[in-house]
């Protein structure tokens, strides 16, 4: 039942690209992306929505492709500070059940 | 504005011995989770509740107990800790539906 997230782990430079998919066997309505830096907590970083619209960070963006239940989030032009685990997250509609994705760990080196 | 409160930050407990975290939203949501995260791993629902006076369980609920107090709170309780409760347990909270998930800051349990 949780949404499988593609690639497991990810190292960059300085100033790559970066695309982290988020796959749902349920239908979403909603996705949620979240960073997570180590010994923290995680922290939003934006919302898709049917529709498509989205709200969110400057230098990162996503897509929600609601047919194939899937969400991707793409980081242009990464930072060192762009370094943690990324998580894709959605409520299972009708349920109230808020669960994650199996995570992305990105590392971006100088 | 403080969030989401999570207490305590650290534990240690012996195998057998029971405890309870606790946690506090001030942000007025109804929806409010637990998770634990094991080192390397995602993060994994163990009760929600979406309203005062309902729980259910998530995905990994053997073990635990959770109350909801009030709007406001949400403890979630070890009767008898096991070494495979060894984890980092957030509590989170949300509006129902469209809403984020905003996260406490942790409780890291050992149980030896």
């Amino acid at each position: 039942q949780q949404p499988v997230q593609s690639p497991q782990a990810v190292i960059l430079r300085e100033g790559e690209d970066a695309v982290i998919n988020c796959s749902s066997s349920k239908a979403l309505y909603s996705v949620h992306w979240y960073r997570q830096k180590h010994g923290e907590a995680p922290v939003f970083l934006m919302i898709l929505l049917k529709g498509g619209e989205q709200k969110g960070h400057e230098k990162i963006s996503a897509s929600f492709n609601e047919k194939k239940q899937q969400s991707s989030l793409y980081l242009t032009a990464s930072q060192l500070s762009y370094s943690g685990t990324y998580f894709c997250g959605t409520e299972i509609p009708g349920t109230y059940k808020y669960i994650f994705g199996t995570g992305t760990r990105l590392k971006v080196l100088a | 504005n403080a969030g989401v409160t999570q207490t305590p930050k650290f534990q240690v407990l012996k195998t057998g011995q029971s405890m309870t975290l606790q946690c506090a939203q001030d942000m007025n949501h109804n929806s409010m989770y637990w998770y634990r995260q094991d080192p390397g791993m995602g993060l994994r629902l163990i009760y929600y509740s979406a309203s005062e006076g309902t729980t259910d369980k998530g995905e990994v609920p053997n073990g635990y107990n959770v109350s909801r107090l009030n709007k406001r709170e949400f403890s979630l309780r070890l009767e008898s800790a096991a070494p495979s409760q060894t984890s980092v347990y957030f509590c989170a909270s949300s509006n129902t539906g469209m809403g984020e998930a905003f996260f406490g800051q942790g409780t890291r349990l050992t149980v030896v």
